[in-house]
């Protein structure tokens, strides 16, 4: 089965600095999800991505996929304190409407 | 849309208590699935459906039953209630090669 590792396990930042997410799976990634959690709500879907080197961005968010390194990256530019949360990367293996989700990343934004 | 609707948003249970979990969609999509977040463990699957009379165990279905008469409903059943199913309960939904749409979950406590 595919297990997908998120690297670090919880992160505290100044407002204003980049930060970036990892997320690496064991096996071939066919489709890769983000989501975003805030605490004690539902997840908000942030970005799919499907093929190699497929890179994505929404607001200051950016996605990548590298498929020769089985990992994702999350990177957030000029972090504010609405970005604070749980950040869970999910892999496809292969249909079927069902994800495998690495373990989370807890995100503290300090004003 | 009311998109994916879970119910109760809140539930204690004692020990070797039953219920069920109600989740409902109306996106007319075809697959279904019931997740657990755990403190350190991200989302596990427990059960998927990927269509009307069609369901399979994912990583942790004991102690959990599920049903799909509809497209639409998924409920999920805990049979014997135990302390160690105290978590909280996503239910999702997606149509093939989509994202997955998340309800805003269940906190059960089981005593």
């Amino acid at each position: 089965s595919q297990e997908l590792e998120q690297s670090p396990q919880s992160l505290i930042v100044q407002e204003g600095k980049n930060l970036t997410i990892n997320c690496t799976s064991s096996k071939t990634l066919y489709g890769l999800y983000w989501y975003k959690q805030k605490y004690g709500e539902g997840l908000i879907f942030l970005m799919m991505l499907q093929k190699g080197g497929e890179e994505k961005s929404h607001e200051k968010i950016t996605a990548k996929l590298d498929e020769k390194k089985q990992q994702s990256s999350l990177h957030i530019t000029a972090s504010q304190p609405s970005h604070a949360g749980i950040y869970l990367c999910g892999a496809d293996p292969g249909s079927y409407g069902k994800l495998t989700f690495g373990q989370g990343t807890i995100l503290t934004v300090h004003p | 849309n009311a998109g994916v609707t879970q119910t109760p948003k809140f539930q204690v249970l004692k020990t070797g208590q039953s219920m069920t979990l109600q989740c409902a969609q109306d996106m007319n999509h075809e697959y279904m699935s019931w997740y657990r977040q755990d403190p350190g463990m991200g989302l596990r699957l427990i059960h998927y459906s990927v269509g009307a009379g069609i369901t399979d165990q994912g990583e942790v279905p004991n102690g959990y039953n599920v049903s799909r008469s509809t497209t639409e409903d998924f409920p999920l059943r805990l049979l014997s209630a135990a302390p160690s199913q105290t978590s909280v309960y996503f239910c999702a939904s997606s149509g093939t090669g989509e994202k997955l749409f998340f309800g805003s979950g269940t906190q059960l406590s089981v005593l």
